[in-house]
């Protein structure tokens, strides 16, 4: 069974600084997801990414495949990048399971 | 713009009340799922759908059902709810992703529904 861990479990960090959130799985993956859920309970995807690096504004997603290891980066961070952040992994089967990691609160203080 | 709508953002009911959670989606996806959150725990999977009136288990199915009468709608049912059933309910629908060729990752994101917390007294 893959496990999926993250850390930290909490951040706070003052805005403007650069963060970044770790998660590491256990066993081979077909595609690895960021998720973002703010305060309100509504989840998005931020990003799904097999291999290498993303980049979306002041995000970006690196994982690497050997290591089994993923970082999401926020740069110039902002009191609205305030959110859980949830990592995930998939398999690629047909119905599409995911396996979530616990989240990482994260306080963006102005 | 997809969708994923729940019935309910907030509900509250009381202990041996029946429950029904709903939810509709309106991208024509083919697999559908509920989740419950709870804090320290994460999203864990009750039941899920990969067609109409399939249904498979997830990781923590006791105390609830669910039914897939549509492709769009997937209600999850609590029979006699109890105090240790209050938390944050996510349903969620991706595509069918296929069983020959190869498989695009792109096919497991999962759209989620605003979530639904519920309360038992």
């Amino acid at each position: 069974k893959n496990e999926v861990e993250q850390s930290p479990q909490n951040l706070t960090a003052q805005e403007g600084e650069f963060i970044t959130i770790n998660c590491s799985y256990s066993v081979g993956i077909s595609a690895l997801h960021w998720l973002q859920q703010h305060p309100g309970g509504g989840i998005v995807s931020l990003f799904m990414l097999s291999s290498g690096k993303k980049k979306h504004g002041r995000l970006i997603a690196t994982i690497n495949i050997q290591e089994k290891h993923s970082s999401l980066h926020i740069t110039a961070s902002h009191p609205r990048d305030s959110a859980v952040y949830i990592c995930a992994v998939s398999y690629g089967g047909s119905q599409g399971n995911l396996i979530f990691g616990k989240g990482t609160k994260l306080s963006v203080k102005p | 713009d997809v969708k994923v709508t729940q019935s309910s953002r907030y509900l509250v009911k009381r202990t041996g009340e029946k429950v029904f959670l709903e939810c509709v989606q309106d991208m024509d996806h083919e697999n559908m799922f509920w989740y419950r959150q709870d804090p320290g725990l994460g999203l864990r999977l009750i039941y899920f759908s990969y067609d109409v009136k399939m249904k498979e288990k997830g990781d923590i199915p006791e105390g609830y059902s669910v039914s897939r009468e549509k492709k769009e709608r997937f209600s999850l049912i609590l029979e006699s709810a109890s105090t240790n059933q209050t938390s944050m309910y996510l349903c969620a629908s991706s595509p069918y992703a296929g069983t020959s060729g190869r498989l695009s990752s792109s096919y497991n994101e999962q759209f989620f529904g605003p979530g639904t917390r519920l309360t038992v007294l």
